[in-house]
């Protein structure tokens, strides 16, 4: 079966950084999304692999290793408007999206 | 530009009665999508549609139908709610089907189903 998994809730402190780690089993592999959803609030568009390695913008980056099936998203410098669910998906071979179910992440002052 | 709306904000349903929720995107894109998100649960994909015309059946297709007349709208309708239908809908779109087809999303329709 085809499987997105991330840890359901992190807690860092503002100012400092943190990773949030996806792992994913899709029938075929066309790419990865990271999306940050604040409650209540839509999903909007943080960042896509495709390729391996290391895609950085401002204080978010995002890491993929096709090989391993594994994708990480690195906050850097957080804010306490930081606070929200981090999404990972993966396309499959069909070029639909494989959601994962989110990871909260809370930041204390 | 508003980008995707979606009608109604919210609503409350008797089961058994029709639905249907509203989706509108103004930026001419090809490819749209109804989610659901239920907590604990990643977005599941109900159905979609690469161009007007054309719809599909995604992973939780069950009691809901849409159809695709134009490009800017993809109403879906629950022809008959039943409880589990209570959820949060999203309607997203993209400027294409296939690869680097980043997702744009609605601000969600909150349904509760009594």
């Amino acid at each position: 079966g085809q499987n997105i998994d991330q840890p359901t809730e992190m807690t860092a402190t503002e100012g400092a950084i943190v990773q949030i780690n996806c792992t994913y089993q899709t029938s075929g592999f066309n790419g990865l999304f990271w999306y940050q959803q604040h409650a209540g609030e839509a999903p909007t568009f943080l960042s896509y692999n495709v390729l391996d390695g290391l895609e950085e913008k401002g204080r978010f980056s995002s890491f993929l290793s096709r090989s391993k099936g594994y994708s990480y998203l690195l906050l850097k410098e957080l804010q306490m408007k930081d606070s929200a669910s981090y999404l990972c998906a993966a396309f499959d071979s069909n070029y639909q999206l494989i959601w994962g179910a989110g990871t909260k992440l809370i930041i204390k002052p | 530009i508003a980008g995707i709306t979606q009608a109604p904000t919210s609503q409350i349903l008797a089961a058994g009665r029709r639905m249907t929720l509203r989706c509108t995107q103004d930026m001419r894109h090809n490819a749209m999508y109804w989610y659901r998100q239920d907590l604990g649960l990643g977005l599941r994909l109900i159905h979609y549609s690469n161009t007007a015309g054309t719809t599909g059946k995604g992973e939780v297709p069950d009691g809901y139908s849409v159809s695709r007349a134009n490009t800017d709208d993809f109403p879906l309708t629950l022809a008959s709610a039943v409880p589990s239908q209570t959820s949060v809908y999203f309607c997203a779109s993209s400027d294409s089907a296939g690869p680097e087809g980043t997702q744009y999303f609605g601000p969600g329709t909150r349904l509760t189903v009594l």
